[in-house]
């Protein structure tokens, strides 16, 4: 059972907006940034997202962000090649270690 | 740009040993820490260990505690992982990440393209 909680699978039309969340607990996503990990048919991670920031050549329809010990992922005007499944993770202080989520599959219709 | 390319993966047999590679490049190696994540086939992402970025201090996943070491070489800039005791649930592709620059906790920004390791008698 993986300490962050992300929904099993997601999915959305061409155009559509959608919603990832990662849930955890004081002891990481509501103390640490978070950062947003797509991989595609099971092949290398890419980074789209640490907190709200978007790293360089990530489309602007990718956005972060967090409340309390949940974080999101929000795609707007989602593509074709965004199917892909998400994971998030973060630092758990209490543990000493670095947190993953159960990853997301998301699929565009 | 920032390269990280890992090897030394293979077939080894229950029990026995590797030592995983990644050659760092692109960035300065003594400002970042560095990380070892692995995913087992068909699995999701399953974080390993860190190394701060001097080398200091190193973390390590309760599952691979005592077993896995992680250190890097400053003069060729590459980041190991010594893995023993090999097991059955170790197989998988082991991924270098850099995490953003500053503390050990912050998130990842770059990955390796990964090496496999495959425990199987």
């Amino acid at each position: 059972q993986s300490a962050l909680t992300q929904e099993a699978a997601v999915s959305g039309t061409v155009g559509q907006k959608v919603t990832l969340s990662c849930t955890g607990n004081s002891n990481n996503i509501g103390s640490y940034v978070v950062g947003w990990y797509q991989q595609i048919s099971r092949g290398v991670p890419k980074t789209v997202m640490f907190g709200n920031s978007l790293p360089s050549g990530i489309p602007d329809r990718f956005s972060g962000s967090k409340s309390g010990t949940t974080a999101s992922l929000t795609i707007s005007g989602l593509q074709p090649e965004d199917e892909a499944d998400y994971y998030c993770s973060t630092w758990d202080y209490s543990l000493s270690a670095v947190v993953f989520g159960g990853g997301t599959k998301l699929t565009v219709l | 740009q920032v390269q990280l390319v890992e090897s030394g993966g293979g077939v080894v047999q229950p029990g026995r040993s590797l030592r995983l590679s990644c050659a760092a490049s692109g960035f300065t190696f003594s400002n970042y820490a560095l990380h070892w994540v692995r995913q087992a086939p068909g699995k999701g992402l399953e974080w390993v260990a860190a190394s701060a970025y001097d080398g200091g201090t190193q973390s390590y996943a309760d599952s691979v505690k005592g077993r896995f070491t992680i250190s890097r070489d400053f003069s060729t800039n590459t980041l190991f992982l010594q893995v023993n005791s090999l097991r059955a649930e170790d197989t998988g592709v082991y991924y270098c990440a850099r995490v953003m620059v500053g503390a050990i906790s912050r998130p990842f920004d770059y990955w390796g393209q990964g090496t496999l390791v495959t425990v199987s008698s």
